[in-house]
């Protein structure tokens, strides 16, 4: 079975600032990872996945992650964030079996202020 | 084109009541998962469609939990007898093969509110 921590509730950040939210996986077998968002009132919304290949994978609205196997992370980047990303991030892993069975963290809040 | 819908936005009920949550996938979308989003325990994974195989229930909390999903689209989860504990977001997400490497859609959920 797989598990992921996101152990970041609330990250508050200004805008223009970057932003890193962090997001450790575990599981004993190989994962796909994801990050999702969630805007106020709205379903979640797909930012970017690692499958496979390069391990920096870049995604929707300049944000970016990086794998490392070696320290079970996925973590999220963004070098300048906008009012417009505050939101709730969610990181999530499934499997390489069967079908995409997402487990996910609990959330990081992302809140930018002027 | 449309993305995932759900229907109601908004569901109060008393305890005790059966209540039908309703979800229309993306068309052509051949995978329908359901979750849910709830205070205590986060989002977790209740049920899985593929095409017209079984489908995958190992995330229903309990018997009073079904799903169904008529003629490969639109998809309705029932809670019978719903409890407090039943109270939460239930999101709907379609993708369009089903495999593992797939993008899931999701819609904006279903706020249940058990009295």
């Amino acid at each position: 079975a797989q598990s992921v921590t996101q152990l970041d509730s609330q990250v508050p950040v200004f805008e223009e600032a970057p932003v890193e939210l962090r997001c450790n996986y575990s599981s004993s077998v190989s994962v796909y990872l994801f990050w999702y968002v969630q805007y106020p009132n709205q379903g979640l919304q797909l930012l970017l996945k690692y499958l496979s290949g390069s391990t920096l994978v870049k995604g929707i609205n300049g944000f970016e992650a990086e794998f490392n196997k070696s320290q079970t992370s996925f973590h999220l980047r963004k070098p300048s964030v906008h009012i417009s990303d505050t939101a709730e991030y969610f990181c999530a892993v499934s499997d390489d079996t069967g079908f995409q069975k997402l487990v996910f963290g609990t959330g990081t809040r992302l809140l930018v202020s002027p | 084109g449309a993305g995932v819908s759900q229907s109601p936005s908004n569901k109060v009920t008393e305890k005790g009541k059966d209540v039908e949550l309703r979800c229309d996938p993306i068309s052509g979308h051949t995978a329908l998962y359901w979750y849910r989003q709830s205070l205590g325990q986060g989002l977790e994974f209740l049920i899985y469609f593929q095409g017209n195989s079984a489908p995958d229930k190992s995330g229903l909390p309990s018997d009073r939990f079904s799903a169904e999903r008529t003629g490969g689209s639109v998809s309705t989860l029932t809670i019978q007898r719903t409890q407090q504990e039943d109270s939460a977001v239930y999101l709907c997400a379609s993708s369009p093969l089903g495999g593992s490497t797939d993008t899931q859609y999701f819609g904006p959920g279903t706020r249940l509110t058990v009295l």
